[in-house]
């Protein structure tokens, strides 16, 4: 049972178009949602993060947007640069307070030059 | 300000064989997590702390053990490896187990033949 969900496994942009990542997520308790950006051969690094009570986080390039009726969040990058080249996941912070994160699939973005 | 380090970053086992897979973080957090990634399923969670000497499971915590003795250390052992336990392992730790970014480690990719 896939609690977060990337349906999308990659995009194209082109280098100063927005690039837009979507997430999906089942469970309502979800309270606190994270993107996170892995390079090959990398651990992942913390992208940007939203919490439950906002619809919106922004940060430089980087804006992610959370509807809860929906149950759907997604990141976008405006300007897309190539070196945003990556693989962006989404994460869902489980509501018991752990430390756990429930991970989406991935999306490979690529910026074209 | 090394971070979260693992050890070794590659590592190639027989089936059947044991090994420990080494996880050391120094900024104090006392919530540490292991992921498994494999290719379209994202990171699953295998184990995770919530502080010294305490321990739960993942998503997927068959085949492998974890113990918290320090507050520094999480180490995963494999305690018989399988080819199904092939696969890039990454190590995470945050302070705060419900709103904070988790820090990972560069991963282990280890190979079961």
């Amino acid at each position: 049972d896939q609690q977060v969900k990337q349906n999308s496994p990659s995009l194209s942009v082109q280098e100063g178009r927005i690039s837009i990542l979507n997430c999906d997520y089942t469970n309502s308790m979800f309270d606190y949602f994270l993107w996170y950006k892995k390079y090959p051969a990398e651990g992942p690094t913390f992208l940007i993060s939203i919490s439950s009570i906002k619809d919106k986080n922004e940060d430089g390039r980087f804006t992610v947007f959370l509807n809860k009726s929906a149950k759907h969040l997604s990141l976008h990058i405006v300007p897309s640069q190539p070196g945003d080249s990556a693989v962006y996941f989404c994460a869902a912070s489980a509501p018991s307070n752990t430390g756990k994160l429930i991970f989406g699939q991935g999306t490979t973005l690529q910026v074209k030059p | 300000n090394a971070g979260v380090t693992q050890t070794p970053k590659f590592q190639v086992l027989k089936t059947g064989q044991s090994m420990t897979l080494q996880c050391a973080q120094d900024m104090n957090h006392e919530y540490m997590s292991w992921y498994r990634q494999d290719p379209g399923m994202g990171l699953r969670l295998i184990h995770y702390s919530v502080g010294a000497g305490i321990t739960d499971q993942g998503e997927v915590p068959n085949g492998y053990n974890v113990s918290r003795s320090t507050t520094e250390d999480f180490p995963l052992r494999l305690l018989s490896a399988a080819p199904s336990q092939t696969s890039v392992y990454f190590c995470a730790s945050s302070y705060d187990g419900g709103k904070a970014e988790a820090f990972f480690g560069q991963g282990t990719r280890l190979t079961v033949v």
